[in-house]
């Protein structure tokens, strides 16, 4: 089974800032996809960004960006140039591929970590 | 908007009850998942099905039940509630037909309070 622990419950900054929110998963499979999805006051589960376990290149979408550390089993979340917009909790989540065809099993989340972007 | 919709939005019933919500997936995609986020388990997988079949199951209680019907949109079926069920039901979908994407998009979800 796999575990994904996110060990920053909340964090604060300010507009404008850069901020870097951590997440560590455990597994023993090497086929696998991580994600970062933002749940905003709204409760509606948005997908940020998405990384292949494959791909060395760390993916990027606008300001989100990811460092991801295989060997350390790491995959941190950097918002850049943050706004009052991103005010959410973040989760990190993973998905083992299914080889048996007809999608992949069920994603695993972290416990989150709430995000406040301070004017 | 992520294209998959949920009915309700918001559910009140009483413990003992049977209640089910229905998701209805992104047009293209073949699987659907349901996932509940609740306070003290946070978002915990329940069940996957693809194009009819189920295919993985998690922490699903035996008074839960869900299936995918033809026209693959899917309903999850809770019964003999109780007040610990209350919590807010999202579902998912994923592969699409034509790109085999297997990123999963989520549905606003069902708020459910037993009472």
């Amino acid at each position: 089974a796999q575990t994904v622990t996110q060990s920053q419950p909340e964090m604060s900054v300010q507009e404008a800032e850069t901020v870097t929110l951590s997440c560590t998963y455990d597994t023993s499979e090497s086929n696998y996809y991580l994600f970062w999805y933002k749940q905003p006051p709204s409760r509606q589960m948005i997908l940020v960004i998405r990384q292949e376990a494959y791909k060395q290149q760390n993916a990027t979408e606008n300001r989100f960006s990811v460092n991801f550390q295989k060997a350390a089993k790491s995959f941190s979340l950097k918002i850049s140039d943050s706004q009052l917009g991103d005010t959410a909790m973040y989760f990190c989540a993973f998905m083992k591929l299914s080889y048996s065809g007809g999608g992949a099993d069920g994603l695993t989340f972290g416990k989150g970590t709430h995000l406040i972007i301070q004017p | 908007d992520s294209g998959v919709t949920q009915t309700p939005k918001h559910l009140i019933t009483a413990t003992g009850q049977r209640v089910t919500l229905r998701c209805s997936p992104r047009s293209g995609d073949l699987s659907v998942y349901w996932y509940q986020q609740s306070l003290d388990q946070g978002l915990q997988f329940l069940i996957q099905y693809y194009n009819g079949e189920e295919r993985a199951k998690g922490n699903i209680l035996e008074r839960f039940s869900a299936q995918q019907f033809p026209d693959l949109h899917s309903e999850l079926n809770l019964s003999s509630l109780e007040l610990g069920d209350s919590a807010l039901y999202f579902c998912a979908s994923s592969v699409d037909a034509t790109s085999g994407s297997e990123t999963q998009y989520f549905g606003p979800g069902t708020r459910l309070l037993v009472l």
